[in-house]
């Protein structure tokens, strides 16, 4: 399958400095990624869909503001968690997709990122 | 608007055991439906799924799962697991013809004992 993946594997920072994370597809061309994030012992909470060059879809309750998240090109998707605070500590995922009508319906999910704010 | 629930949140089992877990969905139209698999740590690997045609689904690591449209289910089955099994075990749904973005159940933590 489709290779997703995802930098860094594991982050620690100091409360109030911002955290960039990074999701690439390797070897397709991404047209819409999904931002994912997972509490202990839980599921997948789809925070954001990324479409390549245009603004991000968040869904409710997430801060665009805290979260930012840029597709630059078709195969880099990247979050940035903006003066985290120990609350943002999470297991951060994304998944990429082929895009286009009646496409690849299988999403391919990167490793993910542990973020630890202290 | 679909929606999974898993009924366990943990299944124990022995190891060369038969396995079990189940999922049911909602949804108002036709659906694909899947099945991951996620090691400590690790991002998500899909085990099989569903789009259309046959009903028993294969998928890797010797994983099967059953589409039963009249009791909205998706169950996920394995006729003997190992330790390596050992994983959280999540069921999808996502909507044909639609975004194709999948809602997650909780998840399934599957424990196997030697």
């Amino acid at each position: 399958g489709a290779v997703v993946s995802q930098h860094p594997s594991w982050v620690i920072c100091k409360s109030g400095t911002s955290v960039k994370i990074e999701c690439r597809s390797l070897d397709f061309q991404a047209t819409t990624m999904f931002w994912y994030r997972q509490f202990p012992k839980q599921s997948l909470m789809l925070m954001a869909t990324s479409n390549e060059g245009s603004k991000a879809t968040y869904e409710q309750g997430v801060e665009k503001d805290k979260f930012l998240i840029n597709h630059a090109s078709l195969t880099l998707s990247t979050l940035t968690v903006t003066s985290a605070h120990p609350e943002d500590s999470s297991f951060y995922i994304c998944s990429a997709r082929v895009g286009g009508s009646g496409g690849n319906t299988e999403a391919f999910f990167g490793q993910g990122t542990r973020l630890t704010v202290v | 608007a679909q929606s999974v629930t898993q009924l366990d949140s943990q299944v124990p089992v022995f190891e060369e055991a038969p396995v079990e877990l189940r999922c049911n969905y909602s949804s108002s139209v036709s659906v694909y439906l899947f099945w991951y698999v996620q090691y400590p740590n690790q991002g998500l690997q899909l085990l099989l799924k569903y789009l259309s045609g046959s009903t028993l689904v294969k998928g890797i690591n010797g994983f099967e799962a059953e589409f039963n449209k009249s009791q909205t289910s998706f169950h996920l089955r394995k006729p003997s697991v190992h330790i390596s099994d050992t994983a959280e075990y999540f069921c999808a749904v996502s909507e044909s013809g639609g975004s194709y973005i999948p809602t997650f159940g909780r998840g399934t933590s599957l424990i196997v004992h030697p």
